[in-house]
């Protein structure tokens, strides 16, 4: 069974400029999720997804980011424009409705 | 508001002795209940997870949870630490009744198994 997907690996920009981030989740799984790590921290959920309708984006910090879900399947998350304090490493997740959740390996972002 | 409390930043044990990585939660409902283990530059890897059933789960590489409902308590043992178990571990929880069933991360523990 194919893993979640998630590209790029690594992404360095400067400060102001925009970012996307692309998530390709297992196949099947309603569930998909948007989670930032900041080094040393836990995950903190960013926005979550059941099919392409969102459940949950009460931290998702709206003025600088979005993020879909296309037919309910793939999702990107953009970041617009880019602070030094989003430098961090986003991870994707899927799951069924009340299952584990499965992670991609995660996206390292570096703001500078 | 559902939360999970990991109140050890950092677990140190010599190989071969038990391990014990503490977890709480607070939640609507009956808990689900999971753990994770990251190793650098990796994302996270699933281990166990209580649904429902009993209360001593068992799970990926040794790994055991016990739910405790009275205490709201899921801590992760192993019998037996490896020096390959040293990572950081996470546990998180989805509340039964929580809205669109929202995943919710502690802050994570790191263990260190010396040899």
């Amino acid at each position: 069974e194919a893993g979640v997907a998630q590209s790029p690996r690594y992404k360095i920009i400067e400060k102001r400029q925009s970012v996307a981030f692309w998530c390709n989740p297992i196949s099947g799984h309603a569930t998909l999720y948007w989670y930032q790590q900041i080094l040393g921290q836990g995950p903190k959920l960013l926005i979550q997804f059941q099919n392409n309708g969102v459940v949950d984006d009460s931290q998702l910090p709206k003025d600088r980011f979005s993020a879909e879900r296309l037919k309910g399947v793939d999702s990107t998350l953009k970041i617009q424009p880019a602070k030094l304090e989003d430098s961090a490493v986003y991870l994707c997740a899927s799951s069924l409705l009340r299952g584990e959740a499965f992670f991609g390996q995660g996206t390292r972002l570096t703001v500078v | 508001a559902q939360s999970v409390a990991q109140p050890e930043d950092q677990v140190n044990v010599a190989e071969g002795n038990p391990l014990t990585v503490k977890c709480t939660y607070s939640v609507s409902g009956n808990p689900y209940l999971f753990w994770y283990v990251q190793y650098p530059n990796r994302g996270l890897q699933f281990l166990l997870k209580y649904i429902t059933g009993d209360n001593l789960v068992k799970g990926s590489y040794g790994f055991e949870a016990e739910f405790n409902k009275s205490q709201t308590s899921f801590h992760l043992k192993k019998p037996s630490a490896l020096v390959s178990d040293s990572a950081l571990y996470f546990c998180a929880v989805r509340g039964e009744r929580a809205a669109g069933n929202k995943l919710t991360f502690g802050g994570g523990t790191r263990v260190l198994v010396k040899p």
